[in-house]
C-alpha cells in the first residue's frame, strides 16, 4: 500500500518567518494530496489540497507544491502567526479509493 | 458548510459498559468514516460506509460495532472495551464521485476506558 513520509517531525519558527513541511509518497498512482491542521483537542481540519494535474496551489498564506517525478509534495506557510502553531498531517490517496495514507505529522511551533 | 458533529465530546466508561458514539453530517455526503487516533499519531482508519453500507472494515475487533442508520448519521457502538482502546475517535465524511474527494473530520470523542 501507499507509504507517506513526513519531515521534519518538529519545526520551530519565529513569528513572521516561513515554514515548509515536506512529504514523500511511494505509490505513483496516488493523485490526491490533502493537508490537515490539528490543534490541541480538536479534529483534523482540511486546510489545502492538490491534485496530480497541477503543480502548485495557493490559498492566502498557505501553498502546496507537488513534484510527481520525485514523488514529493510540500506545504508552505508564509508570514507565520502564533495561531499557525499546530500539528500538520500530509496524506495521499488514489482516485476512487476511500483510504487516505497519512504521514506521521509535524509539530509546528510559532514563537512570538 | 463543511461541518461534521460528534457526541459526546468526552466519554469515560468501564470495561463492562456499553456505550455509543454518534456522528452527524448534513453536507449530502454518501461516505462516512470512523478513525481512531492515539496521542501524537495520525488517524487510523477503522470503518468506511458507502451509501449506508459497510465497505471497509480494517480488521477492527468486534467490541467495536459500527452502524449507519441513514445517510446523515453514523454510530459506533462500544462494548467490553480495554484500557488500550482509550483514544480520540474521529468521524469523517466525503462525497462519492468519480474523482477523489475531500474528507472532512469532526471534532472527535475523547474516550477513556477505565
Amino acid at each position: 500500500g501507499e507509504n507517506v513520509e513526513q519531515h521534519p517531525s518538529t519545526l520551530s519558527v519565529q513569528e513572521g518567518d516561513s515554514a515548509v513541511i515536506k512529504c514523500t509518497y511511494s505509490d505513483s498512482a496516488s493523485n490526491y494530496f490533502p493537508w490537515y491542521k490539528q490543534e490541541l483537542g480538536k479534529g483534523p481540519q482540511l486546510i489545502i489540497d492538490i491534485r496530480s494535474n497541477v503543480g502548485e496551489k495557493k490559498d492566502q498564506r498557505i501553498a502546496v507544491t507537488l513534484n510527481k517525478t520525485a514523488k514529493h509534495f510540500s506545504l508552505h506557510i508564509t508570514e507565520t502567526q502564533p495561531e499557525d502553531s499546530a500539528v500538520y498531517f500530509c496524506a495521499a490517496s488514489i482516485q476512487g479509493n476511500n483510504r487516505l495514507a497519512f504521514g506521521k505529522g509535524n509539530q509546528v511551533v510559532v514563537i512570538p | 458548510d463543511t461541518e461534521v458533529t460528534q457526541t459526546p465530546k468526552h466519554l469515560v466508561m468501564g470495561m463492562t459498559n456499553k456505550k455509543s458514539l454518534k456522528c452527524e453530517q448534513h453536507m449530502g455526503h454518501r461516505a462516512m468514516y470512523w478513525y481512531k487516533q492515539k496521542a501524537k499519531k495520525p488517524p487510523e482508519l477503522m470503518f468506511v460506509y458507502s451509501y449506508e453500507k459497510l465497505s471497509i472494515n480494517e480488521s477492527v475487533p468486534s467490541r467495536f460495532s459500527p452502524e449507519c442508520p441513514n445517510s446523515s448519521l453514523l454510530n459506533l457502538h462500544l462494548h467490553a472495551l480495554q484500557p488500550e482502546d482509550s483514544a480520540l475517535y474521529l468521524c469523517a465524511s466525503s462525497q462519492i464521485a468519480g474523482q477523489v474527494y475531500e474528507q472532512y473530520f469532526g471534532p472527535g470523542t475523547r474516550l477513556t476506558v477505565t
